[in-house]
């Protein structure tokens, strides 16, 4: 057990709707993670938040956006859903920007 | 991701010792780190090197890292039917981790 855990389990979606995902970071971790594991694939960054800011972005485009709040929770929002965002969603929650980072157990999203 | 290169499957017995390789292009990781995933399960820390050590044991896992010809590998002592899942090896640029895309080990009972 890591202590991040991920909201919801499962997920479906038609193209073009929006989603939220959700992740619940460990105490005192100042840092979550987001990553996006197509099946067969290792997972792909998509972008990190620190202290409520985002703080680099992998090359996903601007419908990825994210929040992070004080609680230690965030979101990954994901606009104009296409067909290829099917996939594990994945947060992980680090003490700083360069720690370990430790994974919640996913979010599998399917848009059909 | 091309950055860092695995191969897909592995297959042994129980009992026997696993070695999962790993090579790596980017050589500015402070640390080197071995994941587990279990099916539709997230990732499981399972151990990590300092990109100065050789070697790191821990009880039935030992990290072998070859700096010069950027090489990483995992062994697993005595290997369990439990132990059946895709490994993932990680380094760390930057902020960003990047993962290659597992090797899937096997366990034949």
């Amino acid at each position: 057990e890591t202590g991040v855990t991920q909201s919801p389990t499962h997920l479906i979606k038609t193209r073009g709707q929006q989603v939220t995902l959700r992740c619940s970071s460990q105490s005192g971790h100042n840092t979550v993670s987001w990553y996006q594991q197509a099946l067969g694939q290792g997972p792909q960054f998509i972008f990190q938040y620190y202290r409520e800011e985002e703080n680099g972005r992998g090359n996903f485009p601007p419908r990825f956006s994210g929040l992070q709040f004080p609680n230690y929770s965030s979101e990954l929002n994901v606009n104009a859903l296409e067909l290829d965002d099917s996939a594990l969603y994945l947060c992980a929650s680090s003490l700083d920007r360069i720690d370990t980072q430790y994974f919640g157990p996913g979010t599998r999203l399917t848009v059909l | 991701g091309e950055d860092v290169e695995q191969s897909l499957f592995l297959s042994v017995r129980e009992g026997d010792s696993s070695v999962i390789n790993c090579t790596y292009t980017d050589s500015s990781s402070t640390y080197l780190y071995w994941y587990k995933q279990e099916p539709g399960a997230g990732l499981q820390l399972l151990t990590y090197i300092f990109s100065n050590m050789d070697m790191k044991q821990d009880q039935r896992l030992t990290v072998l890292l070859n700096k010069k010809d950027k090489h990483l590998s995992l062994r697993i002592a005595d290997t369990q039917t439990g132990d059946s899942a895709i490994y993932f090896c990680a380094g760390l640029r930057g902020n960003q981790f990047y993962f290659g895309t597992g090797t899937s080990l096997t366990v034949i009972p």
